[in-house]
């Protein structure tokens, strides 16, 4: 069965820090791959999404993922932080006509 | 504007009344999906949509129904509302594998 785990719950950086959230995937085949954030009172909305190619993927808001196949791994990244990206991130995984299985999230706290 | 609506945003309802939920989507989704989000949980699916009139049960269906009458609109009903029903409602359409478009969710708190 898919299954997705985010292992950090809370996670605290200083503005202009790089940030890195973690996500690991269990799935028997070629992975869809995807991050949404969930701003406070909103929905969620898609950051970006790995279907196969180049491992390194490039989404909105300045974030890129780079998936591992070997490590089951799809990790989110930015290089410096803004305070505007407080928010809640999960990672989910997909294939097909089958639905997304979701990680628990990680709620992220910017430091001024 | 394309997307999901969902309506109303923020409801109070009574213990034991019925209370539905809609979602009306513009994607032109075959599939279709309702969430609740509460802290520590997650999002837990209750019920999905396969297509007009196909719909099937998710994790946390007990208390829950859904009809979806055209490609459009999803409907979640409680049908006696609980205060463990208490929670944010989202609902979704989409794919595994194009993800997919959330609506902003409906708050509902059960007095």
């Amino acid at each position: 069965a898919q299954s997705v785990t985010q292992p950090d719950i809370h996670i605290t950086v200083s503005e202009g820090a790089s940030l890195e959230l973690r996500c690991n995937y269990s799935y028997g085949a070629t992975p869809y791959l995807f991050w949404y954030v969930q701003s406070p009172g909103q929905g969620l909305q898609l950051l970006l999404k790995y279907f196969s190619g180049d491992t390194l993927v490039q989404g909105i808001k300045g974030f890129e993922a780079e998936f591992k196949r070997s490590q089951s791994s799809f990790n989110l990244r930015k290089p410096s932080v803004h305070w505007s990206d407080a928010a809640e991130y999960f990672c989910a995984v997909g294939a097909g006509a089958q639905k997304l299985v979701f990680g628990q999230g990680t709620r992220l706290t910017i430091n001024p | 504007d394309a997307g999901i609506t969902q309506s109303p945003r923020h409801k109070v309802t009574e213990t034991g009344t019925p209370v539905t939920l809609r979602c009306h989507q513009t994607e032109n989704h075959r599939y279709m999906y309702w969430y609740r989000q509460d802290p520590g949980h997650g999002l837990r699916l209750i019920h999905y949509s396969y297509g007009v009139k196909d719909t099937d049960k998710g994790e946390v269906s007990d208390g829950y129904s859904v009809s979806r009458s055209k490609t459009e609109d999803f409907l979640l009903t409680l049908e006696s509302a609980t205060s463990s029903q208490t929670s944010v409602y989202f609902c979704a359409s989409g794919t595994g594998n194009y993800g997919y478009t959330f609506g902003s969710g409906t708050r509902l708190t059960v007095v």
